[in-house]
């Protein structure tokens, strides 16, 4: 099957920016996304990127894809309590999607 | 859009035990998905159903697990017998077709 990986464990200070990083192996992925879980909740969608893209924005979060490298980021700016949880990172391919391990990120008050 | 709706939400249950676990996909959404997430093995997909027939149940551990979809609004995920090693937390998601797939809360099953 498909390999996503990605780190397991990221601890920031509240305002500073996060960068979950994830790497994926399948080159014909039409999406690439990002889902967080929070505790004793299912997996949230929280944004996805088209692979004809490098980069999206949402608010607080970027979406970078380096597609030569298959690197995808999630960067969270002003990081803030409330984003403390597990990122997912997640190719799309045959029909399906293939999830990383996730990062836990800790938010330092 | 109430998203999918899983149930129960907590179950606990003894050894040898049948177990059923519920699902009830977004309206419209034509695939299902089930997931078994772990502390040691994280979210491993078990099966997955479009258009109600099951595609790809390479997934599931053992004969011990069945699943059906009956129709487009439900679908069930069966263990029995039931043992320790199958507690986890059981989520279903579903998709309209376009690729982001939609969570439920999950199902938390221990087995004793």
């Amino acid at each position: 099957g498909e390999d996503v990986e990605q780190s397991l464990f990221l601890s920031v200070r509240e305002g500073d920016s996060s960068v979950i990083n994830c790497t994926y192996t399948d080159s014909s992925s039409t999406y690439l996304y990002w889902y967080k879980q929070e505790p004793g909740a299912g997996l949230q969608l929280l944004t996805y990127i088209f692979s004809n893209m490098d980069m999206k924005q949402d608010q607080r979060l970027t979406v970078l894809l380096n597609k030569k490298d298959k690197h995808l980021s999630l960067r969270i700016a002003d990081t803030q309590t409330g984003d403390s949880a597990i990122y997912f990172c997640a190719e799309s391919a045959a029909n399906n999607l293939f999830f990383g391990t996730g990062t836990r990120l800790t938010v330092i008050p | 859009d109430a998203g999918v709706i899983q149930s129960p939400r907590h179950e606990v249950t003894e050894m040898g035990q049948e177990v059923t676990l519920r699902c009830k996909p977004i309206s419209g959404h034509n695939s299902l998905f089930w997931y078994r997430q772990t502390m040691m093995r994280g979210l491993e997909l078990l099966i997955y159903f479009n258009n109600n027939v099951p595609i790809d149940d390479s997934g599931m551990p053992e004969d011990r697990f069945s699943a059906k979809m009956p129709n487009a609004s439900f679908s069930t995920l069966k263990i029995q017998p039931s043992e320790p090693r199958d507690s986890a937390v059981y989520f279903c998601a579903s998709t309209p077709g376009s690729g982001e797939q939609y969570f439920g809360p999950g199902t938390r099953l221990t087995v004793t």
